[in-house]
């Protein structure tokens, strides 16, 4: 990928538990995004982290943004069955005239 | 509701004839783009529009065109489909470039 690649690629766990996901770019960037994509659907944005912020929150989700390392981590917290779902991670360069998505992190949240 | 709309959902045609897959979008963006998702390969930019009659190339915009007369919508026209063309397509929006899309429910295309 020219961009975001995400790791693991499949992730299963038990409701409840935590479910973190990374994803490592190669360019600067201008902001990284996160969105979940349920089998065969339309994308859904879930939150956005600009260059020059190292966390942010929303509800379950944390994101954290390591610009040195060029990676981004996606925690889900008390994961539930309905979390289960693609999640991408997209990216906006510097002067916005790309923007990547990753290969997805496909996770499977057990009931 | 705040949305994207595209049609249709599912569409099988033949190799050659020519197809406009619709989007619009009712929230006044700007930056509209179209994407292809293949397995293993991700999403893929085909094609993405500033604005009214701004549009330029993603990165696999062959074989693809669009244009953007009005400010709400952004077709993609396959003039002489092939099979390898096969793909789930999906339209999003954005108030303007680098900010968070709203996606279309996507257009599964087969050509056959």
């Amino acid at each position: 990928s020219q961009q975001g690649e995400e790791d693991p690629q499949a992730l299963s766990i038990q409701e409840g538990e935590n479910a973190t996901m990374n994803c490592s770019y190669k360019t600067s960037i201008n902001n990284l995004q996160w969105y979940r994509q349920n089998s065969g659907r339309g994308l859904v944005h879930l939150i956005l982290i600009r260059s020059n912020e190292r966390e942010k929150h929303s509800g379950r989700l944390r994101v954290t943004l390591d610009t040195s390392k060029k990676s981004s981590s996606l925690l889900i917290t008390a994961s539930r069955a309905a979390d289960t779902a693609s999640y991408f991670c997209a990216t906006a360069l510097i002067d916005f005239n790309k923007f990547y998505f990753g290969s997805g992190t496909k996770l499977n949240v057990k009931p | 509701e705040a949305q994207v709309t595209q049609n249709p959902r599912y569409l099988i045609t033949v190799t050659g004839k020519k197809l406009t897959v619709t989007c619009s979008q009712n929230m006044n963006h700007e930056y509209m783009s179209w994407y292809r998702q293949d397995p293993g390969l991700g999403l893929r930019q085909i094609y993405y529009s500033m604005n009214v009659e701004v549009t330029d190339k993603g990165d696999v915009p062959e074989g693809y065109k669009v244009s953007r007369k009005e400010k709400r919508n952004f077709p993609l026209i396959l003039e002489s489909p092939s099979p390898n063309q096969t793909s789930l397509y999906f339209c999003a929006s954005s108030l303007v470039r680098g900010n968070g899309y709203t996606f279309g429910s996507g257009t599964r295309l087969t050509v056959v």
